[in-house]
């Protein structure tokens, strides 16, 4: 257990289902991230929420929608997904920037790994 | 947004041999991590190293920020190292946003 604990593990949905993603951290960050690994492709930033506000969207298609509604918590809210939205998400957190020497590296979840059909 | 190239691409070795992976960077990054992705997923944390270099256990790694580049050295390999080592950087004007490389996959052969 890494202190980042992402559910379900696993979902597969149909392409009219509606599901969330949940992520939950209890590290003390201040931002949290959802990224998307697809087979053969570079982890791709998809969400970074600061002090749960939105401070990055990487073009991600509005079928995906992501809340914060506090620090420790991240939700992405799927609807009418796609087949090839199939992957894996993983969620991170880590401290804010401020400048001041510390450790802003990522802490990762376990993932959902998702299969639309 | 950086571009990182991570070499090499695949690595096959045998028990308790040696390995360096490296990682480099198209522009100046101010944060820097490894990690190992194992079979099922989980990513874990190697190391955050911005510049320096740091050891635990049989993994050492360096960075050399003014050359935009970092090394992840396995010492002794073990089967249990095998998976995908990524390293990802973050840039001068926005230190909380990650580039991933396209990853080292690693097979340790007993």
């Amino acid at each position: 257990e890494t202190g980042v604990t992402q559910t379900p593990r696993h979902l597969v949905m149909g392409m009219t289902n509606k599901k969330s993603l949940k992520c939950e951290q209890h590290l003390g960050h201040n931002a949290m991230y959802w990224y998307k690994q697809s087979a053969k492709k570079p982890l791709e930033l998809m969400f970074v929420y600061n002090f749960k506000e939105q401070t990055e969207n990487n073009s991600v298609p509005s079928r995906f929608s992501p809340e914060c509604p506090n620090s420790s918590h991240l939700f992405l809210h799927l609807h009418t997904l796609q087949p090839e939205d199939s992957a894996l998400y993983l969620c991170a957190s880590s401290l804010h920037w401020t400048g001041e020497i510390r450790n802003y590296g990522y802490t990762f979840g376990s993932g959902t790994r998702l299969t639309v059909v | 947004g950086i571009q990182v190239e991570q070499s090499p691409p695949d690595l096959i070795l045998q028990e308790g041999a040696n390995s360096t992976l490296r990682c480099n960077f198209s522009d100046s990054v101010n944060n820097l991590q490894w990690f190992h992705q194992n079979p099922w997923g989980q990513l874990i944390n190697l190391f955050y190293i911005p510049s320096g270099t740091k050891q635990n256990g049989r993994l050492s790694a360096t960075t050399v920020a003014t050359e935009r580049y970092s090394l992840l050295y396995i010492s002794s390999s073990q089967t249990t190292d095998s998976g995908v080592y990524f390293c990802a950087g973050g840039g001068l004007y926005n230190f909380n946003k990650f580039y991933f490389g396209s990853g080292t996959k690693l097979n340790v052969k007993p």
